[in-house]
Protein backbone atom coordinates (compact mmCIF):
# COMPACT_ATOMS: atom_id res chain seq x y z
CA UNK A 1 0.00 0.00 0.00
CA UNK A 2 1.98 3.06 -1.45
CA UNK A 3 1.78 6.22 1.02
CA UNK A 4 3.83 8.95 2.89
CA UNK A 5 4.02 8.06 6.97
CA UNK A 6 5.29 10.35 9.46
CA UNK A 7 6.47 9.06 12.89
CA UNK A 8 5.97 10.13 15.89
CA UNK A 9 2.23 11.11 15.62
CA UNK A 10 2.71 13.37 19.28
CA UNK A 11 6.52 14.52 20.06
CA UNK A 12 7.10 16.22 23.30
CA UNK A 13 9.82 18.74 23.66
CA UNK A 14 11.81 19.68 26.68
CA UNK A 15 13.99 23.08 26.46
CA UNK A 16 16.86 23.29 24.94
CA UNK A 17 15.89 19.76 23.41
CA UNK A 18 16.56 18.48 19.48
CA UNK A 19 13.53 16.44 18.16
CA UNK A 20 13.67 14.67 14.99
CA UNK A 21 10.71 13.66 13.01
CA UNK A 22 10.50 11.01 10.49
CA UNK A 23 8.83 11.28 6.94
CA UNK A 24 8.76 8.02 4.89
CA UNK A 25 7.63 7.54 1.60
CA UNK A 26 6.91 4.62 -0.43
CA UNK A 27 5.76 6.50 -3.92
CA UNK A 28 8.82 6.72 -5.39
CA UNK A 29 8.42 10.46 -5.78
CA UNK A 30 11.53 12.69 -6.51
CA UNK A 31 10.56 15.33 -4.45
CA UNK A 32 9.94 15.64 -0.93
CA UNK A 33 8.25 18.87 1.37
CA UNK A 34 8.22 20.07 4.94
CA UNK A 35 5.35 22.56 6.17
CA UNK A 36 4.32 23.61 9.21
CA UNK A 37 0.92 24.62 10.24
CA UNK A 38 -0.56 26.85 13.16
CA UNK A 39 -4.18 27.91 13.46
CA UNK A 40 -5.24 30.17 11.32
CA UNK A 41 -2.31 30.38 9.73
CA UNK A 42 -2.38 28.16 6.88
CA UNK A 43 0.98 25.66 5.56
CA UNK A 44 3.99 27.37 5.56
CA UNK A 45 7.14 25.55 3.92
CA UNK A 46 10.32 24.99 5.55
CA UNK A 47 12.49 23.12 3.76
CA UNK A 48 12.18 21.07 0.42
CA UNK A 49 14.17 18.88 -1.47
CA UNK A 50 14.06 17.47 -5.36
CA UNK A 51 16.78 15.03 -4.87
CA UNK A 52 18.86 12.76 -2.94
CA UNK A 53 21.86 14.98 -1.25
CA UNK A 54 20.08 18.30 -2.15
CA UNK A 55 17.67 20.22 -0.42
CA UNK A 56 16.78 23.94 -0.27
CA UNK A 57 15.14 26.11 2.35
CA UNK A 58 11.94 27.38 2.29
CA UNK A 59 9.97 30.61 4.37
CA UNK A 60 10.75 29.38 7.57
CA UNK A 61 13.94 27.49 7.59
CA UNK A 62 15.25 29.14 11.37
CA UNK A 63 16.02 26.54 13.65
CA UNK A 64 14.91 23.80 11.53
CA UNK A 65 17.81 21.17 9.48
CA UNK A 66 16.69 18.46 6.79
CA UNK A 67 18.92 15.59 5.14
CA UNK A 68 18.03 13.62 2.25
CA UNK A 69 20.32 10.62 1.88
CA UNK A 70 17.69 8.60 0.46
CA UNK A 71 15.02 9.39 -2.03
CA UNK A 72 12.30 7.81 0.47
CA UNK A 73 13.67 9.49 3.60
CA UNK A 74 13.42 13.33 4.58
CA UNK A 75 13.77 13.73 8.32
CA UNK A 76 13.06 17.02 10.08
CA UNK A 77 15.32 18.45 12.74
CA UNK A 78 13.17 21.26 15.50
CA UNK A 79 16.78 22.12 16.47
CA UNK A 80 16.40 24.60 20.21
CA UNK A 81 17.29 27.52 18.19
CA UNK A 82 13.57 27.16 17.24
CA UNK A 83 11.95 29.37 20.19
CA UNK A 84 8.32 28.67 18.83
CA UNK A 85 8.16 25.05 17.66
CA UNK A 86 4.32 23.88 19.37
CA UNK A 87 2.86 23.40 15.83
CA UNK A 88 1.62 20.68 13.60
CA UNK A 89 4.08 19.41 11.01
CA UNK A 90 3.31 18.04 7.28
CA UNK A 91 5.53 15.83 5.24
CA UNK A 92 4.64 15.89 1.19
CA UNK A 93 5.83 14.51 -1.48
CA UNK A 94 5.76 14.82 -5.43
CA UNK A 95 6.94 13.31 -8.47
CA UNK A 96 8.76 14.88 -11.41
CA UNK A 97 6.55 14.52 -14.98
CA UNK A 98 9.20 16.10 -17.65
CA UNK A 99 10.46 19.52 -15.84
CA UNK A 100 7.57 19.44 -14.02
CA UNK A 101 6.37 19.45 -10.46
CA UNK A 102 3.36 16.90 -10.18
CA UNK A 103 0.71 17.31 -7.54
CA UNK A 104 1.64 17.15 -3.61
CA UNK A 105 0.78 14.52 -1.40
CA UNK A 106 0.69 14.75 2.45
CA UNK A 107 1.43 12.52 5.09
CA UNK A 108 -0.86 12.44 8.42
CA UNK A 109 1.01 14.82 10.35
CA UNK A 110 3.43 15.17 13.50
CA UNK A 111 1.89 17.40 16.69
CA UNK A 112 4.98 19.11 18.84
CA UNK A 113 4.33 20.14 22.09
CA UNK A 114 6.63 21.77 24.63
CA UNK A 115 6.91 20.11 27.96
CA UNK B 1 4.58 36.29 -6.25
CA UNK B 2 1.28 34.41 -5.56
CA UNK B 3 -0.64 34.26 -3.11
CA UNK B 4 -4.02 33.10 -2.59
CA UNK B 5 -6.88 34.81 0.00
CA UNK B 6 -9.56 32.31 0.97
CA UNK B 7 -12.74 34.78 2.12
CA UNK B 8 -14.73 33.49 5.44
CA UNK B 9 -12.20 31.67 7.45
CA UNK B 10 -15.97 30.04 8.64
CA UNK B 11 -18.50 28.60 6.86
CA UNK B 12 -21.45 27.14 8.01
CA UNK B 13 -23.95 25.95 5.97
CA UNK B 14 -26.68 22.83 7.06
CA UNK B 15 -26.95 19.59 5.36
CA UNK B 16 -28.39 19.61 1.80
CA UNK B 17 -27.84 23.09 1.26
CA UNK B 18 -25.18 24.41 -1.29
CA UNK B 19 -21.58 24.76 -0.07
CA UNK B 20 -19.53 27.78 -1.73
CA UNK B 21 -16.04 28.20 -0.34
CA UNK B 22 -14.06 31.36 -1.63
CA UNK B 23 -10.62 31.69 -3.34
CA UNK B 24 -8.77 34.37 -5.12
CA UNK B 25 -5.30 33.94 -5.85
CA UNK B 26 -2.15 36.11 -7.85
CA UNK B 27 0.50 34.81 -9.82
CA UNK B 28 2.71 36.27 -12.40
CA UNK B 29 1.92 33.58 -14.80
CA UNK B 30 -0.45 30.68 -15.73
CA UNK B 31 -1.40 29.17 -12.11
CA UNK B 32 -2.36 26.04 -11.34
CA UNK B 33 -4.33 25.26 -8.64
CA UNK B 34 -5.54 23.00 -6.01
CA UNK B 35 -8.12 22.71 -3.27
CA UNK B 36 -6.96 20.15 -0.29
CA UNK B 37 -9.53 18.99 2.59
CA UNK B 38 -8.03 18.31 6.70
CA UNK B 39 -10.11 16.50 8.61
CA UNK B 40 -8.99 17.38 12.51
CA UNK B 41 -5.55 15.85 13.13
CA UNK B 42 -4.62 14.36 10.11
CA UNK B 43 -2.92 15.50 6.77
CA UNK B 44 -3.90 17.15 3.24
CA UNK B 45 -6.28 14.85 1.18
CA UNK B 46 -6.26 16.46 -2.36
CA UNK B 47 -9.78 17.43 -3.65
CA UNK B 48 -9.19 18.79 -7.02
CA UNK B 49 -7.08 20.60 -9.27
CA UNK B 50 -6.95 22.81 -12.08
CA UNK B 51 -3.89 22.65 -14.48
CA UNK B 52 -4.48 23.20 -18.15
CA UNK B 53 -7.53 22.41 -20.35
CA UNK B 54 -11.43 22.31 -18.95
CA UNK B 55 -11.82 25.42 -16.12
CA UNK B 56 -14.78 23.64 -15.06
CA UNK B 57 -12.89 20.47 -12.58
CA UNK B 58 -14.40 18.00 -10.82
CA UNK B 59 -13.03 16.16 -7.65
CA UNK B 60 -13.94 13.59 -4.82
CA UNK B 61 -17.08 13.30 -2.55
CA UNK B 62 -18.97 15.51 -5.18
CA UNK B 63 -17.04 19.11 -5.72
CA UNK B 64 -15.88 20.99 -8.30
CA UNK B 65 -14.47 24.04 -9.21
CA UNK B 66 -14.13 26.83 -11.64
CA UNK B 67 -11.05 28.17 -12.90
CA UNK B 68 -11.95 32.44 -13.98
CA UNK B 69 -8.89 33.47 -15.10
CA UNK B 70 -10.79 37.22 -15.38
CA UNK B 71 -12.19 37.07 -11.72
CA UNK B 72 -8.75 35.36 -10.62
CA UNK B 73 -10.95 32.70 -8.57
CA UNK B 74 -11.18 29.05 -8.14
CA UNK B 75 -14.16 29.06 -6.16
CA UNK B 76 -14.96 25.09 -4.64
CA UNK B 77 -18.88 24.59 -4.67
CA UNK B 78 -20.55 21.26 -3.57
CA UNK B 79 -24.43 21.28 -4.42
CA UNK B 80 -25.70 19.42 -1.21
CA UNK B 81 -23.63 19.01 1.75
CA UNK B 82 -23.62 16.06 3.93
CA UNK B 83 -22.26 15.83 7.18
CA UNK B 84 -18.92 14.50 6.52
CA UNK B 85 -18.01 17.43 4.85
CA UNK B 86 -17.32 19.03 8.06
CA UNK B 87 -13.68 20.06 7.84
CA UNK B 88 -10.68 22.68 6.71
CA UNK B 89 -10.42 23.44 3.14
CA UNK B 90 -7.16 24.79 1.44
CA UNK B 91 -6.84 26.75 -1.90
CA UNK B 92 -3.12 26.95 -3.04
CA UNK B 93 -1.56 27.85 -6.07
CA UNK B 94 1.68 26.67 -8.27
CA UNK B 95 2.74 28.64 -10.97
CA UNK B 96 2.82 26.59 -13.62
CA UNK B 97 6.34 25.19 -15.30
CA UNK B 98 9.11 23.58 -12.62
CA UNK B 99 8.42 26.01 -9.75
CA UNK B 100 7.91 23.74 -6.92
CA UNK B 101 6.30 26.41 -4.43
CA UNK B 102 3.04 25.93 -3.13
CA UNK B 103 1.27 28.68 -1.58
CA UNK B 104 -1.38 28.18 0.50
CA UNK B 105 -4.75 30.34 1.78
CA UNK B 106 -5.30 30.58 5.59
CA UNK B 107 -8.20 27.42 4.91
CA UNK B 108 -11.69 27.73 5.86
CA UNK B 109 -13.41 25.68 8.18
CA UNK B 110 -16.65 24.31 7.37
CA UNK B 111 -18.85 23.41 9.91
CA UNK B 112 -22.23 22.05 10.07
CA UNK B 113 -25.52 23.49 11.25
CA UNK B 114 -27.44 20.76 13.59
Amino acid sequence: DGGITQSPKYLFRKEGQNVTLSCEQNLNHDAMYWYRQDPGQGLRLIYYSQIVNDFQKGDIAEGYSVSREKKESFPLTVTSAQKNPTAFYLCASSMFKGLYQETQYFGPGTRLLVL
Amino acid sequence: AQSVTQLGSHVSVSEGALVLLRCNYSSSVPPYLFWYVQYPNQGLQLLLKYTTGATLVKGINGFEAEFKKSETSFHLTKPSAHMSDAAEYFCAVRSGGSNYKLTFGKGTLLTMNP
